[in-house]
């Protein structure tokens, strides 16, 4: 079955610099790819969302990449705030259009003003 | 954008009693709900697909007569955790996914649940 996994369970970034959170699948047949951001005690909040057929998409502040030959994709924020201090999480179906989705374990940013 | 909410935020209750969590798509339609739990510093795991007008469908290892799950309406999705114990003590969060935009699935804001 599919599998996701994050390279760094946490990450400490300075206020304004850029932060790249990094993911891994295991799936080659993946072709949707969602980022998730969510604070304590709060359930997730959509970010941004990729397809298979890009390999890059920017949003307000934050872009995702997308590798399909390595199976990869990171979350780049750009000029971190303290209100980005978080945890991110990739999210990808695991097949077939059931809605599921495979969450990987997590990346806390920390962001030190 | 779209709003789901979850009800109550938090309940505490004694070992062997049941707790229902009520998850609200509050202003779109939705056909299927997902229940999630959370243990503290962990992912999210998928536990049960809510199905409106049919049976839940469980995740492997998940006991559907311990966490029952309804879907009555278009709107509303119920998970009961029955006979709760102290390690059914979890973050439980749903989420609605909305068919009649853009196929994305939003989250509630979760429910703790402490079971002494």
């Amino acid at each position: 079955g599919e599998s996701v996994g994050l390279h760094l369970p946490t990450l400490s970034v300075q206020e304004g610099d850029n932060s790249i959170i990094n993911c891994a699948y295991s799936n080659s047949a993946s072709d949707y790819f969602i980022w998730y951001k969510q604070e304590s005690g709060k359930g997730p909040q959509f970010i941004i969302d990729i397809r298979s057929n890009m390999d890059k998409r920017q949003g307000q502040r934050v872009t995702v990449l997308l590798n399909k030959t390595v199976k990869h994709l990171s979350l780049q924020i750009a000029a971190t705030q303290p209100g980005d201090s978080a945890v991110y999480f990739c999210a990808v179906p695991p097949g077939s259009n059931t809605g599921k989705l495979i969450f990987g374990q997590g990346t806390t940013l920390q962001v030190k003003p | 954008g779209a709003v789901v909410s979850q009800h109550p935020s938090w309940v505490i209750c004694k070992s062997g009693t049941s707790v229902k969590i009520e998850c609200r798509s509050l202003d779109f339609q939705a056909t299927t709900m997902f229940w999630y739990r959370q243990f503290p510093k962990q992912s999210l795991m998928l536990m049960a697909t809510s199905n409106e007008g049919s049976k839940a469908t469980y995740e492997q290892g998940v006991e559907k007569d311990k966490f029952l799950i309804n879907h009555a309406s278009l709107t509303l999705s119920t998970l009961t955790v029955t006979s709760a114990h102290p390690e059914d003590s979890s973050f439980y969060i749903c989420s609605a996914r909305d068919l009649g935009h853009t196929d994305t699935q939003y989250f509630g804001p979760g429910t703790r649940l402490t079971v002494l």
